[in-house]
Formats: C-alpha cells, sequence, structure tokens
C-alpha cells in the first residue's frame, strides 16, 4: 500500500531559525513527489514536483530535495509569513495522489 | 483564470439530509479530483474523472456517496442521507491530463452534519 508520512506534525520556529521537514514514503513506482503549502482555510497551493532521486527544487527560501526513499523541505531564514501546513504527496498511478497528514509551520517574529 | 471553482464554502445541515457539493474546474484541465480533509485523516482521495469519465472511486466511502460529471465544466459530490461523520472539509481539485502535471486545489467546502 502506498503509503507517506511526514515529521514533525508540528514545527515552532524563529524567524531566521532555518529548518527542515521530513517526508517518508512507500510507493510501488514512484511518478513523482509533490509538495503543498495550505495555509488556514484554504486549499492546497502547488509549490514543488520532484521526479528522481538527487533532484532538487527551489523557491525564494524553500528548497525541496528528493531520495529514494524520502523528501525534505528547506527552509532557509524564515519568515513569519511561512508559517503554514506543508503537505507531501506522491503520485501513486496515473494523476493519483497519496498525502501526507502535513506539518503545521508556526514561524515566530 | 479563476481557478477551481466551488460552492458551498459553507454547508451546515442535519442527519438525513442530501447534500450537493459544486465544483468548476479550471478551463482546459481534463482530470478533476474529490477529495476530503479531516484533522485525523489528512486528505483523502474520494474519486477522479478523466475527460468526464470516473476512473477510480475506490476512496468512495460508501454507497451514500456519490459525484457525477455531466460535463468538462461541472462536477457534484451528493451525500444522501448525510451521516455526522461526514463532516470534513471537501477540496475538488483540477489538472491538466498528460500523467506527471501538478493538481490545482478550489478554496474548498466546510460541510458540518449535525
Amino acid at each position: 500500500e502506498d503509503q507517506v508520512t511526514q515529521s514533525p506534525e508540528a514545527l515552532r520556529l524563529q524567524e531566521g531559525e532555518s529548518s527542515s521537514l521530513n517526508c517518508s514514503y512507500t510507493v510501488s513506482g514512484l511518478r513523482g513527489l509533490f509538495w503543498y503549502r495550505q495555509d488556514p482555510g484554504k486549499g492546497p497551493e502547488f509549490l514543488f514536483t520532484l521526479y528522481s532521486a538527487g533532484e532538487e527544487k527551489e523557491k525564494e527560501r524553500l528548497k525541496a530535495t528528493l531520495t529514494k526513499k524520502e523528501s525534505f523541505l528547506h527552509i532557509t531564514a524564515p519568515k513569519p509569513e511561512d508559517s503554514a501546513t506543508y503537505l507531501c504527496a506522491v503520485q501513486a498511478g496515473f494523476q493519483k495522489l497519496v498525502f501526507g497528514t502535513g506539518t503545521r509551520l508556526l514561524v515566530s517574529p | 483564470d479563476a481557478g477551481v471553482i466551488q460552492s458551498p464554502r459553507h454547508e451546515v445541515t442535519e442527519m438525513g439530509q442530501e447534500v450537493t457539493l459544486r465544483c468548476k474546474p479550471i478551463s482546459g484541465h481534463n482530470s478533476l479530483f474529490w477529495y476530503r480533509q479531516t484533522m485525523m485523516r489528512g486528505l483523502e482521495l474520494l474519486i477522479y474523472f478523466n475527460n468526464n469519465v470516473p476512473i477510480d472511486d475506490s476512496g468512495m466511502p460508501e454507497d451514500r456517496f456519490s459525484a457525477k460529471m455531466p460535463n468538462a465544466s461541472f462536477s457534484t459530490l451528493k451525500i444522501q442521507p448525510s451521516e455526522p461523520r461526514d463532516s470534513a472539509v471537501y477540496f475538488c481539485a483540477t489538472a491538466r491530463q498528460g500523467g506527471n502535471t501538478e493538481a490545482f486545489f478550489g478554496q474548498g467546502t466546510r460541510l458540518t452534519v449535525v
């Protein structure tokens, strides 16, 4: 069964304090790993897609990396506006996404 | 583009009533997904359509749930009869056809069944 596990469940950082979020997965034939950001009361917003081990993608203070078993979302010098829930998902089968339960990030000024 | 449009944004109904959630996909997106989000189980895929045809409905919890996509511009998710355990946020998401493409989510419908 395809599974995604995210850790930690919640993370509290001071502004400027860099850290990483983890996404471990088991899937039969990875077609893509996706990172989304979700703000309260809104739908998930797409951030990155990674397709193969060793791949990295960056967007502002965020960098996503991928290995054969896990993905990391690195947050460098975060700001309060980076506070959100970050969701990881794997593509299992044709366009079918399996999501983790997310990491709630709170960045304090 | 206005993005994926869902209605209503909030729905409060009594147990046993029929509930219909609506979704207008992004123009040109051929794949449509219905998800349910709860604190306990996170985002769960209920059903997805490709070119208006249901491809995988294995996530639909029981026969009380049904979904239709009569054309490329509209989809509905119906719960009849509704139960308190159906309370959740329901999201519609759409994607371009073609495999590894990202899905774009609507704002969701928060359903409360009392």
